[in-house]
């Protein structure tokens, strides 16, 4: 593909919901992130993987965020028993380890009612 | 810990007039330096950014940028803005320390008004 994408662009749930968010990568790109990005604010780091490693998840904010890459490619940001603080767009990007430069999926926005 | 703020929080300016948008960064390490635009219902988009070499970089619709060590700074400026600049901005660092990561700043909403 050309670039990252990311779904479902937008998910409503109910508080108390779990919701699963899927990022796909460009092909061998090796670093992958999320981050969360509340209404009015810049992006907030989540987690970091290299290929299938969780090399960083000092973002994310509470044991009910979980993040994944199992194979090195796409990944999915799990949230459990969604809270209506959790409502933000979720982004995902990607970089080639040599220039450090990002490039972001559209993101996913959530909303809990 | 590293941050960055941007002063601004929203810039309107007149259609062909210059515009500013400040950005002033944290980290007293080797840093690297990006501006980032978002358009209405967007993604964030890479504008310009600094990595090493000159501190005055461009982008290819008439923006730059330029790197101040000693002002801690990377200001972006446009001399003559267009209707279609309207968009959030958004600064974003990262460092040879962070692992990839970057900070970002709260942002900048641009209105060009015609």
């Amino acid at each position: 593909g050309a670039g990252v994408s990311q779904s479902p662009r937008y998910k409503v749930a109910k508080r108390g919901q779990d919701v699963a968010l899927r990022c796909d990568p460009i092909s061998g790109h090796v670093s992958l992130f999320w981050y969360q990005q509340a209404l009015g604010q810049g992006p907030e780091f989540l987690t970091y993987f290299q290929n299938e490693a969780q090399l960083d998840k000092s973002g994310l904010p509470s044991d009910r965020f979980f993040a994944e890459r199992p194979e090195g490619s796409v990944s999915t940001l799990k949230i459990q028993r969604t809270q209506q603080e959790d409502s933000a767009v979720y982004l995902c990007a990607d970089a080639q380890d040599r220039d450090g430069e990002q490039y972001f999926g559209p993101g996913t926005r959530l909303t809990v009612t | 810990a590293q941050s960055v703020t941007q002063l601004d929080s929203q810039v309107p300016v007149f259609e062909e007039a210059p515009v500013e948008l400040r950005c002033n960064y944290s980290s007293s390490v080797s840093v690297y330096l990006f501006w980032y635009v978002q358009y209405p219902n967007q993604g964030l988009q890479l504008l310009l950014k600094y990595l090493s070499g000159s501190t005055l970089v461009e982008s290819i619709n008439g923006f730059e940028a330029e790197f101040n060590k000693s002002q801690t700074s990377f200001h972006l400026r446009k001399p003559s803005v267009h209707i279609s600049d309207t968009a959030e901005y958004f600064c974003a660092e990262s460092g040879s320390n962070t692992g990839n990561q970057f900070y970002f700043g709260t942002g900048t909403s641009l209105t060009v008004i015609p």
